[in-house]
C-alpha cells in the first residue's frame, strides 16, 4: 500500500519563505510530484523529482531524500496568489505507475 | 494548443439518474484516469486506462462506469449505484515520458 503525508494547513508572511513537507512509505518509487490547486480549480503541475536532490525553478523549488521517503516544496518571496493547496504525489511502479496524493496542505499567506 | 477538455464545469443530477462526464485529450497521451476530489480528501483514483479498449478499476470504482473507445476520450458514468457523488470530479491523462500528469480544468458535480 502507499501513504502519504502532508501538513494540513500552514500560514505564513507575503514576503517569507515557507517550506511544505511530504514524508511517503510507498512499496516501490518511480518520481514524486508537487502541485498547486486553488479553490475550484484544477491542480496545475510545479515539479516532479525522480532523483535526490534539490530542483529549482524561480520562486519555487522541490527537494527528495529517496532513503528517508521526504520530500519539501520551498516557496520563496511569497506572494498573495500563493495562497491554494499543495498536493504532493507519489508514482509507484508497482502500481502501474499511477499517482497517489496526499491530502493536500492549504497555505493561507496573509500580509 | 493541446490539452485536456472536462465538461461540464458544473452538473446537477437528480437522485436516481445515471450522468455522464466528458474528458478529451489532444496530447496523444495513452494513459488516462478519473479522480474524485472531496474536502479535506485529497484525491482518489476512480478508474484508469493505459491503452484504448482497455480500463481498471482505482480505489473507489464503485457506482462508476467508463469506456475508452477513443484514445483521445475517457468519459466517466456516474450511476444511480454511487450514494455519495456530490464532488469535484477530475480527469488526468500523463506524459509519455511519465514526468507530468495533465489535469482537466474539473466537473463540480451536485445532487439535487
Amino acid at each position: 500500500g502507499q501513504n502519504i503525508d502532508q501538513p494540513t494547513e500552514m500560514t505564513a508572511t507575503e514576503g517569507a519563505i515557507v517550506q511544505i513537507n511530504c514524508t511517503y512509505q510507498t512499496s516501490g518509487f518511480n518520481g514524486l510530484f508537487w502541485y498547486q490547486q486553488h479553490a475550484g480549480e484544477a491542480p496545475t503541475f510545479l515539479s516532479y523529482n525522480v532523483l535526490d536532490g534539490l530542483e529549482e525553478k524561480g520562486r519555487f523549488s522541490s527537494f527528495l531524500s529517496r532513503s528517508k521517503g521526504y520530500s519539501y516544496l520551498l516557496l520563496k518571496e511569497l506572494q498573495m496568489k500563493d495562497s491554494a493547496s499543495y498536493l504532493c504525489a507519489v508514482r509507484d511502479p508497482k502500481g502501474s505507475y499511477i499517482p497517489t496524493f496526499g491530502r493536500g496542505t492549504s497555505l493561507i499567506v496573509h500580509p | 494548443d493541446g490539452g485536456i477538455t472536462q465538461s461540464p464545469k458544473y452538473l446537477f443530477r437528480k437522485e436516481g439518474q445515471n450522468v455522464t462526464l466528458s474528458c478529451e485529450q489532444n496530447l496523444n497521451h495513452d494513459a488516462m484516469y478519473w479522480y474524485r476530489q472531496d474536502p479535506g480528501q485529497g484525491l482518489r483514483l476512480i478508474y484508469y486506462s493505459q491503452i484504448v479498449n482497455d480500463f481498471q478499476k482505482g480505489d473507489i470504482a464503485e457506482g462508476y462506469s467508463v469506456s475508452r473507445e477513443k484514445k483521445e476520450s475517457f468519459p466517466l458514468t456516474v450511476t444511480s449505484a454511487q450514494k455519495n457523488p456530490t464532488a469535484f470530479y477530475l480527469c488526468a491523462s500523463i506524459s509519455r515520458d511519465l514526468t507530468e500528469a495533465f489535469f482537466g480544468q474539473g466537473t463540480r458535480l451536485t445532487v439535487v
